[in-house]
């Protein structure tokens, strides 16, 4: 079955440092996302991609974070300068055409995660 | 998207059906009933979906009340392994890619015991 692979899956960085978060989403999809996951706390929803463009973004997603699809397989996830708060694991998502959503509800698949750890 | 409330934990014994419940008094008639689970901290797996019929799938049954305010996810022989916390989302299912994100809640938290 076909999968959306994160790396690197652990990632420690200094505070005021920038990350980039990389995610391979399944090659037919259109779709992609990003969310994150505080320790103990619910999934939170980042940030959506489609036609190379920003759809949504959340109250969280603020300047520091960006989203990009620099060559076609690879989404990335970048946060400009790292905060303590950032800590959380991050997942991205990706999911089919809307046909396809629809008729499959399944379409929407997550990665296994990043681990982010701001010291 | 209309609000979900499930219960924050759960035990079944390993080999039993584990049945989740899942409370959504106000989903309207264009929403879906969307089920999830994260395995410890691993990103959320899809596990099935339904409007107003019951369905089954390789993984589980989900059985909706007639008035779609509530429903029932359903592990028919459960394992350690389905030990996790499941989600249980309202959303329009038709919808463009700049809507379609998923709103968790807590979920509940299964644990299967031997």
């Amino acid at each position: 079955e076909p999968e959306v692979t994160q790396t690197p899956s652990h990632q420690v960085t200094q505070m005021g440092q920038e990350v980039i978060l990389r995610c391979v989403p399944i090659s037919n999809h259109l779709y992609f996302y990003w969310y994150r996951q505080i320790l103990g706390q619910k999934v939170e929803f980042l940030v959506s991609f489609y036609n190379n463009e920003i759809s949504e973004k959340s109250e969280i997603f603020d300047d520091q974070f960006s989203v990009e699809r620099p060559d076609g397989s690879n989404f990335t996830l970048k946060i400009r300068s790292t905060k303590l708060e950032d800590s959380a694991m991050y997942f991205c998502a990706s999911s089919a055409e809307l046909r396809d959503r629809v008729r499959r509800g399944y379409g929407y698949t997550f990665g296994s995660g990043t681990r982010l750890t701001v010291v | 998207d209309a609000k979900t409330t499930q219960p924050p934990s759960m035990d079944c014994a390993e080999g039993r059906a584990a049945n989740l419940p899942c409370n959504h008094s106000t989903i309207s008639g264009n929403e879906y009933v969307y089920w999830y689970r994260q395995i410890h901290s691993q990103g959320p797996q899809y596990i099935i979906h339904g409007l107003k019929n019951n369905e089954t799938n390789e993984m589980a049954s989900l059985i909706i009340t007639e008035d779609r305010k509530s429903s029932t996810l359903i592990l028919p022989h459960a394992t350690l392994r389905d030990t996790a916390v499941y989600y249980c989302i309202v959303r329009v299912g038709d919808s463009g890619g700049s809507n379609y994100k998923l709103t968790f809640g807590k979920g509940t938290l299964l644990t299967v015991n031997p």
